[in-house]
Formats: structure tokens, sequence, C-alpha cells
């Protein structure tokens, strides 16, 4: 299995500009998961979908930030504007059956700086 | 607001050492998991444990759940330089219906 994959490894960005982070779950997974991890915060659930459908966006943190799946095998995660507080490390993550007591599979991440 | 707390936040020792670190919430966890994480990856699931009292072993690691389902740790038998890496605990509370991570420990392990 390939395992989670996310593009890009590394994003350098300006104060302003648009960013999209790309996730490829693990074919039959019906469930998919964005994080953000940082320093002060750790990592943070920012939202998860179930068999393409947002389940639960409250980890959302404003409307700067918006997720898609359009199908089974693509999602991505929206910053526009991005901020320089964005910087992190973006995660996406996969499981086969729910988002609690179920083994989450994680992608590389996503290195994000805005400068 | 539930917390999820980690002790200790940074660990430093040498190779052939044995450690312990912790997991605590104030509330009862349905489901409590350890993952571990290398720098520049994501993190990779260790264990789960449902039951309280459950211990569970994996080669030198040795995972407890506490009783009362409030607290967790991990121990690591003679410690190894691959052991290093960020240590996280994601519980899940009653009725939560997803899991919640620690802020992770951070092991260092020098040859």
């Amino acid at each position: 299995d390939a395992g989670v994959i996310q593009s890009p490894r590394h994003e350098v960005t300006e104060m302003g500009q648009e960013v999209t982070l790309r996730c490829k779950p693990i074919s039959g997974h019906d469930y998919l998961f964005w994080y953000r991890q940082t320093m002060m915060r750790g990592l943070e659930l920012l939202i998860y979908f179930n068999n393409n459908v947002p389940i639960d966006d409250s980890g959302m943190p404003e409307d700067r930030f918006s997720a898609k799946m359009p199908n089974a095998s693509f999602s991505t995660l929206k910053i526009q504007p991005s901020e320089p507080r964005d910087s992190a490390v973006y995660f996406c993550a996969s499981s086969l059956h729910g988002p609690s007591n179920e083994k989450l599979f994680f992608g590389s991440g996503t290195q994000l700086s805005v400068l | 607001t539930q917390l999820l707390e980690q002790s200790p936040q940074f660990l430093s020792i040498q190779e052939g050492e044995n450690l312990t670190v912790y997991c605590n919430s104030s509330s009862v966890f349905s489901s409590l998991q350890w993952y571990r994480q290398e720098p520049g990856e994501g993190p990779v699931l260790l264990v789960t444990v449902v039951t309280g009292g459950e211990v569970k072993k994996l080669k030198r690691l040795t995972f407890q759940f506490g009783d009362a389902r409030k607290d967790s740790s991990l121990h690591i038998t003679a410690a190894q330089p691959g052991d290093t890496g960020l240590y996280l605990c994601a519980g899940e509370w009653a009725n939560a219906g997803k899991s919640t991570f620690g802020d992770g420990t951070t092991l260092t392990v020098k040859p």
C-alpha cells in the first residue's frame, strides 16, 4: 500500500496568498481527517469526512479555511487568504471505520510557511 | 473543557535506560491510543487500550491503562536510539465521538 499521500511536502507563500493542500487517502478507507500541528497547540483536528461528506468541522479555525472531498480518493484543504499564524504542519489521515478507537493512518504532512 | 495532559514534556536519556511517560485526564476515557511520531513524518499507531487495568506489551514497550480509565502509561525497557521520537496519546472521552491528542513527550535516546 502506498499509504496516505500528501502534497506538497513543503509550501512557502506570502501573506494574503491562497494555499491549497492535497491528500489522497488509503483506498477503501471511509474516513478522512485534516489535522494541524504546531508547537503551541499540538495536534488539532480541523475537520473530518465520512464517505466524502463533512461530518465535523468544529476545529476549522475560521472562514479562511475550507476543505472539500469531491471523491473517495482526493481531498483538499484551502486557506484563503493565508496569514503568518497559519504556519504549521498540516496532516491528512484516513481510517477504515471511524474517528475514534480506530487506527489512523497519517500522511507525511505538508510544512506550510506563510511569510 | 476536558484536558489531556502528558508528562514529562521532554525526556533525554542514555541508551539502555528505562523510562516511563504518562497521559492523564480528569475525565474517563472510553478508549486511549499511543502514537509515535518521528521527525518529518506523521504519527504511527502503537497500541489501543479500552479496558481499565489493561496491560499490553509490544516488544520492549509496555502500555498500561488505569483502572479508572483516566490515565495511561508507556514504559520502555532498555531504550535504544531508534526509540527517539514524539510519543502522543490520543483519548476519546465518553460520547465524544472523536479522539483528542495530548501535546506529547519528546524522547531523545543518546547512544
